[in-house]
Order: structure tokens, then sequence, then C-alpha cells
């Protein structure tokens, strides 16, 4: 299996543009995990979904950003309008059942909003 | 938000020293804890899983150890390696749902 696929890499937008994150889980994973990264508050977790469905959002720091899973293999995560104070490394994680298993991440896509 | 602590937050090492670091979480409602190891510019990646107090589980020259009652899990790094430097995240689960992550303990580890 390829790990958990994110896309893009990098993204520099200016500020008040809409920006779309984008994720493919490991094949078999029921899990699928949104994480924002930054110096202050270290890896928070924005949200959840388990079987596609969004189980815990309450990390979801305000109305700008909204995440879906139409399916099993693919999932974003939007922000619009974007803020520099968005600029951080957003991880996306899958596992495979409940945390007693190992979760794995993907490569995490670098945001920067001037 | 549960409070997971991790200590030291940096750490500093010889080639050849060994070393360890603390994860302290609550010890109520107890499912599950992670250790994870985090090189710069790289994703995170599952070092161990442990479920049960008392566990010890270990990969290497890496060990770690469980205490649940007390809430607390050690890690240690036996002989440390210039490539052992990274971040080690600690995470704590109390449903079979999510994790909730330290803030990581820095290690350098220098020739």
């Amino acid at each position: 299996d390829a790990g958990v696929i994110q896309s893009p890499r990098h993204e520099v937008t200016e500020m008040g543009q809409e920006v779309t994150l984008r994720c493919k889980p490991i094949s078999g994973h029921d899990y699928l995990f949104w994480y924002r990264q930054t110096m202050m508050r270290g890896l928070e977790l924005l949200i959840y979904f388990n079987n596609n469905v969004p189980i815990d959002d309450s990390g979801m720091p305000e109305d700008r950003f909204s995440a879906k899973m139409p399916n099993a293999s693919f999932s974003t995560l939007k922000i619009q309008p974007s803020e520099p104070r968005d600029s951080a490394v957003y991880f996306c994680a899958s596992r495979r059942g409940p945390t007693t298993y190992e979760q794995y991440f993907g490569p995490g896509t670098r945001l920067t909003v001037t | 938000i549960l409070n997971v602590e991790q200590s030291p937050q940096s750490l500093h090492v010889q080639e050849g020293d060994s070393t360890n670091f603390t994860c302290s979480f609550p010890s109520s409602n107890f499912y599950a804890l992670h250790w994870y190891r985090w090189e710069t510019a790289k994703s995170p990646e599952a070092l161990f899983v442990m479920t049960l107090n008392g566990d010890e589980k270990k990969k290497g020259r890496i060990s770690a150890t469980l205490n649940t009652k007390e809430g607390y899990s050690y890690l240690y790094i036996k002989g440390s390696q210039p490539e052992d430097s990274a971040t080690y995240l600690c995470a704590f689960a109390n449903s079979g749902y999510a994790l909730n992550f330290g803030k990581g303990t820095s290690l350098l580890v220098t020739p």
C-alpha cells in the first residue's frame, strides 16, 4: 500500500482565498483523522470520521473550516476564507479499528496564507 | 481536552548515551497509550501501542513501559545514535476513537 496520501504537499495562498486539502487513507482503514500542527499548540485533532461519518468535529477552530468524506477513499478539508493564522502543517491520518491499533500519518500539507 | 504531559521538552545527548523520557496521562478511563517517532520534515511513525498495565514493548534499542494505575509511560533509548534524533510523541486514548497527543520530547544526539 502507498500509505496515506495527501495533496498538495505545499500550498501558498492569499488571505481570503479558499483552500482545499485532500487525503486518501490506507485502503481498509475505517478511521480518518485531520490534524493541525503548529509550534504553539503541537498536534491538534480537528475532526475525525468513522466509516465516512464525522464523529467529532469539536476541534475545528471555526466555521471557516469544513471537512467531508464522500467515500471510504477520499476526504477533504476546506478553509474558506483563509487567514494568515491558518498557516500550519495539516496532517491526515488513518487507522484500521479502535485506538488499540497503530495510526498512520500522511506526509502533511504545509499551508502558508499571506 | 485530556492533558498529556511529556518531559523533558528537549534533550541533547552524546552518541552512545542511554536516555529516557516520560509521558504522563490521566489515570482514569485508560484505553491505550501510543508512542510515535517524528523526524524533521517527515510524518509521525508509530513505535508502540500499549494497552495493559505493566506492558513492556521493545524495538531494537528502543523500549517502553506502561503504568496505567499511576498514569505514566517511559520511553528508553539504549546507546543513542545520531539517527535517533527526532521528536518522540506520546498519545493517550480514553476511548476507542481518538488519540490525545502530548507536545513531544525533542531529542538531539550528537556524534
